[in-house]
């Protein structure tokens, strides 16, 4: 079985300033996809980026960019010009690549909070 | 589009009742699963569903039943209710393997 941590229950940052979330995880699968997801306070699950682990170059989205080293098993999200709204709980999650089975595992979270 | 529907969005039982939470989507996605999200924890995954009529138990799978008749339907049963149930629940889907899974609003659960 899979396993997600994420080591930074907390982490705090001023608002314009860039913070970095932690996540590993552990797996014997060659091919598998990394997520981080976003939880407000309104608990809606919202996606932030995803990576899949055969393709080398790491993903971006806007403000938001991921260090992914395979052979570390290291997935960490980048967040650059932290604003308010980006002030939520960060889920990192692994879904096996395996066609015969499905579903996220997930860190236990990381929550964000946003210094004015 | 609709996306993915959960209801009822809060619900309160008694220990011992049996309830189903509903889950529908619109989009035709092929995998379908079913979360809790306890205190301090991440989300843990129930059952999911890889296509209409393919099931299958996740990590936390005892005391909950699912089925899959339809591509759009995937109901949560909970046989006989107890107090660690209680929790807040999530249905996501997607159309494929490497397509992120889209989630419902979620459906806050106590059992007294």
């Amino acid at each position: 079985a899979q396993t997600v941590t994420q080591s930074q229950p907390e982490m705090s940052v001023q608002e314009a300033e860039t913070v970095t979330l932690s996540c590993t995880y552990d797996t014997s699968e060659s091919d598998y996809y990394l997520f981080w997801y976003k939880q407000p306070p309104s608990r809606q699950m919202i996606l932030v980026i995803r990576q899949e682990a055969y393709k080398q170059q790491n993903a971006t989205e806007n403000r938001f960019s991921v260090n992914f080293q395979k052979a570390a098993k290291s997935f960490s999200l980048k967040i650059s010009d932290s604003q308010l709204g980006d002030a939520a709980m960060y889920f990192c999650a692994y879904r096996s690549g395996d066609p015969l089975a499905d579903g996220l595992t997930f860190g236990k979270g990381t929550h964000l909070i946003i210094q004015p | 589009n609709a996306g993915v529907t959960q209801t009822p969005k809060f619900q309160v039982l008694k220990t011992g009742q049996s309830m189903t939470l509903q889950c529908a989507q619109d989009m035709n996605h092929e995998y379908m699963s079913w979360y809790r999200q306890d205190p301090g924890m991440g989300l843990r995954l129930i059952h999911y569903s890889v296509g209409a009529g393919i099931t299958d138990q996740g990590e936390v799978p005892n005391g909950y039943n699912v089925s899959r008749s339809t591509t759009e339907d995937f109901p949560l049963r909970l046989l006989s209710a107890a107090p660690s149930q209680t929790s807040v629940y999530f249905c996501a889907s997607s159309y494929s393997k490497n397509q992120p899974q889209h989630f419902g609003d979620g459906t806050r659960l106590s059992i007294l």
